[in-house]
């Protein structure tokens, strides 16, 4: 069974950082490319960045561009995202996401439960 | 970047009945498009992909069609456990969008 676990989130001020990661399990983590989306409270989601199987290949939306990074790391079967220069409307609810295979694969076909990232002063 | 909008925001229905949900997309997104569940305090769960291609475990009562920019979900009967929103989402052009979503209620 697919699984997906995210952690890292937490409370940080404005302007600070969080990294947070997704442990998955399940399946064959190497051959999926993997994304983030995020839900601010009581809001729609929002696609916020993704990565191929290999890892060369990221991209980002412009909301996020220049402030965080997405990465894997394969022998560990983790996606991790590291959010720097946090702004107050970075505040929501962070899905890891796992891509389906083929010519497909910009669709998301299995979820983490999130991790809740808040950026107050 | 390719704007979704979904309608009604809200579906009022009863179980047994039929709903559709209507995703327009602001140019073609090419059947690029995919449809997802969302129940209160869960993730959202993938049901439809490439228009009309039933994600894995799925049951028959969902479907999709359309083509260009108007997209349909339909829901042939509706079941207690379909009370919940509803999101398309393009993949024809990055960055990846999601529409407003619909919420289906009892």
């Amino acid at each position: 069974e697919v699984h997906l676990l995210e952690s890292g989130g937490g409370l940080v001020q404005p302007g600070g950082s969080l990294r947070l990661s997704c442990a998955a399990s399940g399946f064959t983590f190497s051959n999926y490319a993997m994304g983030w989306v995020r839900q601010a409270p009581g809001k729609v989601l929002e696609w916020v960045s993704g990565i191929n199987g290999d890892g060369r290949d990221t991209k980002y939306a412009d909301s996020v561009k220049g402030r965080f990074t997405i990465s894997r790391d394969d022998s560990r079967s983790t996606l991790y995202l590291q959010m720097n220069s946090l702004r107050v409307e970075d505040t929501a609810r962070y899905y890891c996401a796992r891509r389906l295979l083929g010519p497909s694969a910009s669709y998301f076909d299995n979820w983490g439960q999130g991790t809740l990232v808040t950026v107050s002063s | 970047e390719i704007v979704l909008t979904q309608s009604p925001a809200t579906l009022s229905l009863s179980p047994g009945e039929r709903a559709t949900l209507s995703c327009r997309a602001s140019q073609s997104v090419s059947s690029n498009l995919a449809w997802y569940q969302q129940n209160p305090g869960q993730a959202p769960r993938l049901l439809i992909y490439d228009a009309s291609t039933r994600a894995t475990g799925i049951p028959a009562r969902f479907s999709g069609s359309g083509s260009g920019t108007d997209y349909t979900l339909t829901i042939s009967s509706l079941e207690p456990e379909d009370f919940a929103v509803y999101y398309c989402q393009q993949r024809r052009n990055w960055p990846l969008t999601f529409g407003g979503g619909t919420k289906v209620e009892i």
